[in-house]
């Protein structure tokens, strides 16, 4: 089994901050999926990293993929309350299993 | 509205009832995926469905669990005889194609929570 470790598990922080949450695998994947899940709702496909290396950007968030694509990191510019959510990340097409999630909350 | 329709977005039962969850995938999508998602926790794949076709039930419990996705209608989870640690969210998603072979991406409904009494 393939797992995926998040970290942290929980964060708070103030608006306007920057913070990093991360996902790590001892696995390689072939792509790796973030997504973000608000309160009562389903989680929402944020981006999809495919290359060793590749950084995407999605106006405040910034994505990048380990040059061994076995990890990836997620970094938050200027954290809003809109941020507030559960971050989860998703090895590929390999296996269908997420991480356990950072739960983000941002203080207005 | 196009995206996965789960129903019922709530349901309540009692032990030892049985519970019927649905989900219509997205237009044009064949592949459906269930997940399990417990308070303050991340999601457990359950089972993985092509129409008429499971592929991977490898995260469903043996026993009182079962799925299905037919040729015609929605997808749907069944749990018999529910116990209170059955009490959760599911959740649907699909997939145009299946996500072995590609990049992976799901698209997910909105959920149906399930309280047993």
């Amino acid at each position: 089994t393939q797992l995926l470790e998040q970290s942290p598990q929980f964060l708070s922080i103030q608006e306007g901050e920057n913070l990093t949450v991360y996902c790590n695998s001892s696995s390689v994947f072939s792509s790796l999926q973030w997504y973000r899940q608000e309160p009562g709702e389903g989680p929402v496909l944020l981006v999809t990293v495919v290359t060793g290396g590749e950084v995407k950007k999605l106006k405040r968030l910034t994505f990048q993929f380990g040059d061994a694509r076995k990890d990836s990191s997620l970094h938050i510019t200027a954290a809003q309350p809109g941020d507030t959510g559960l971050y989860l990340c998703k090895g590929g097409s390999e296996k269908l299993v997420f991480g356990k999630g950072t739960k983000l909350t941002v203080n207005p | 509205n196009a995206g996965v329709m789960q129903n019922p977005r709530h349901l309540v039962r009692r032990r030892g009832q049985e519970a019927r969850l649905r989900c219509s995938p997205m237009k044009g999508h064949s592949h459906v995926y269930w997940y399990r998602q417990l308070p303050e926790e991340g999601l457990k794949f359950m089972v993985y469905l092509q129409k008429e076709n499971i592929i991977d039930e490898s995260g469903m419990p043996k026993e009182r669990f079962s799925a299905e996705f037919p040729k015609e209608g929605p997808s749907i989870l069944r749990i018999q005889q529910v116990v209170r640690g059955d009490s959760a969210a599911y959740f649907c998603a699909s997939s145009p194609s299946s996500v072995l072979a590609n990049t992976g991406e799901l698209f997910f409904g909105e959920g149906s929570r399930l309280t047993v009494l």
